[in-house]
């Protein structure tokens, strides 16, 4: 079974510009969640997204955004890049809401 | 809001034990994940605490006392791929909130 595929692997962006990010779940798995990584906040989740809902969101500012689609494939989008959004990306899908998350090799995306 | 805290480093001899504390406060909870994530990698699933208790899965296990906002990771029989940091995670409301993770370093 294929796991969680997440594209591009790395990213290079400048200030002002604006990105999006896929993902694509394992086979079956409904649930989509995002993360940021940095070395400062460690793992902090943007959103979650099931059956093309966002049901939950953290917090970040409105130029964070996603959606899922109805192969349950996902998209973030970051506009308006701040030099401070330099981050590992993270995507995880899981089968249900409470089952393990299962991640992605994340984004590496630099802004510069 | 959500206070996940485990420590920040622990260092421990190849085949020894170690216990990875983690402390929560959370406004709900669905369950406790441990996760394990090398450097440079994506973190992988170890273990899912919902009901208070001990579970075990080969050299890994975890326990959780819900009263206490408390959990614990221990790794037994230490091998040096053990080393990697241990990410703590609660479940609550669709959203996983992550501690700061906990480096392991085993020495030879």
């Amino acid at each position: 079974k294929a796991g969680v595929t997440q594209t591009p692997r790395y990213l290079i962006k400048t200030r002002g510009q604006q990105v999006t990010l896929s993902c694509s779940p394992i086979s079956g798995h409904r649930s989509v969640s995002w993360y940021q990584q940095t070395p400062g906040q460690g793992l902090q989740f943007l959103f979650e997204y099931f059956s093309e809902t966002q049901r939950n969101k953290g917090n970040f500012p409105g130029r964070f955004s996603g959606r899922q689609f109805s192969n349950s494939r996902s998209e973030m989008n970051v506009s308006t890049l701040e030099l401070g959004d330099s981050a590992l990306y993270l995507c995880a899908s899981s089968l249900m809401a409470n089952n393990e998350q299962f991640f992605g090799p994340g984004t590496r995306l630099t802004v510069l | 809001g959500q206070n996940i805290d485990q420590p920040t480093e622990m260092t421990a001899t190849e085949g020894a034990i170690v216990q990875i504390n983690c402390t929560y406060q959370t406004s709900g909870f669905n369950g406790l994940f441990w996760y394990q994530q090398h450097a440079g990698e994506a973190p992988t699933f170890l273990s899912y605490n919902v009901l208070d208790g001990l579970e075990e899965k080969g050299r890994f296990s975890s326990f959780l006392s819900r009263s206490k906002g408390y959990s614990y990771l221990l790794l037994k029989e230490l091998q040096m791929k053990d080393s990697a940091s241990y990410l703590c995670a609660v479940k609550n409301d669709y959203k996983l909130s992550f501690g700061a993770g906990t480096t392991v370093t085993v020495r030879a």
